[in-house]
């Protein structure tokens, strides 16, 4: 069973400032990852997707793959109060099979 | 726009009731998934189904059932409900291969069991 790790939170930062979100996943065969964002109750909706290792970027947010660590990271540039709300990690198992989750880190933005 | 919808937004159930939590989705997406969501235990797997009449089991199936008749429509079955099944229930559909897709969640249907 793969397991995906992240800091529950919550991650406070002030409006502006760069957000930093970490997830770590278990299986080193995993070989692409998803940003989901879930405000306070609501639905999750995917923001971000990555699958080469590196940066890739979408207007303020960008997603960053270390495969070698282990590792998937969402900074969110310039935060707004908007942006407050739960991050979800999530990695397939392999090609067609279900996502497994994260428990997700709240964001706080503070105007 | 890519749309999943969950018929009920609240529900309220007696212990012991059978309970149907119906999802449809309009994109032609082969899979689709069940998921509760409680806090400090996130999303967790309950079934999902790949195709048409086919369904798997998830990581927490017990109690539950689900049936596909139709490819748009994948239900979720409370045989009798119990209090421990209060939870947020999130539906989610898919194309073939997660790897590069994700899901599109619907808006989740939050079931108090009393």
């Amino acid at each position: 069973q793969k397991e995906v790790e992240q800091n529950s939170g919550p991650l406070s930062v002030p409006e502006g400032a760069i957000a930093s979100l970490n997830c770590t996943y278990s299986d080193r065969g995993s070989q692409s990852f998803f940003w989901y964002r879930q405000y306070s109750g609501k639905s999750p909706e995917l923001i971000m997707f990555i699958y080469s290792n590196g940066d890739k970027e979408d207007g303020r947010f960008t997603a960053q793959l270390n495969k070698a660590s282990q590792y998937v990271s969402l900074l969110i540039r310039d935060s707004q109060p908007s942006d407050s709300a739960t991050y979800l990690c999530a990695v397939p198992s392999s090609g067609n099979t279900p996502l497994v989750f994260g428990k997700g880190t709240r964001l706080s933005v503070i105007a | 726009d890519v749309k999943v919808t969950q018929s009920s937004r609240y529900l309220v159930k007696r212990t012991g009731e059978k309970v149907f939590l119906e999802c449809v989705q309009d994109m032609d997406h082969e899979n689709m998934f069940w998921y509760r969501q409680d806090p400090g235990l996130g999303l967790r797997l309950i079934y999902f189904s790949y195709d048409v009449k086919m369904k798997e089991k998830g990581d927490i199936p017990e109690g539950y059932s689900v049936s596909r008749e139709k490819k748009e429509r994948f239900s979720l079955i409370l045989e009798s409900a119990s209090t421990n099944q209060t939870s947020m229930y999130l539906c989610a559909s898919s194309l073939p291969g997660t790897l590069l897709y994700g899901y599109t969640f619907g808006s989740g249907t939050r079931l108090t069991v009393v």
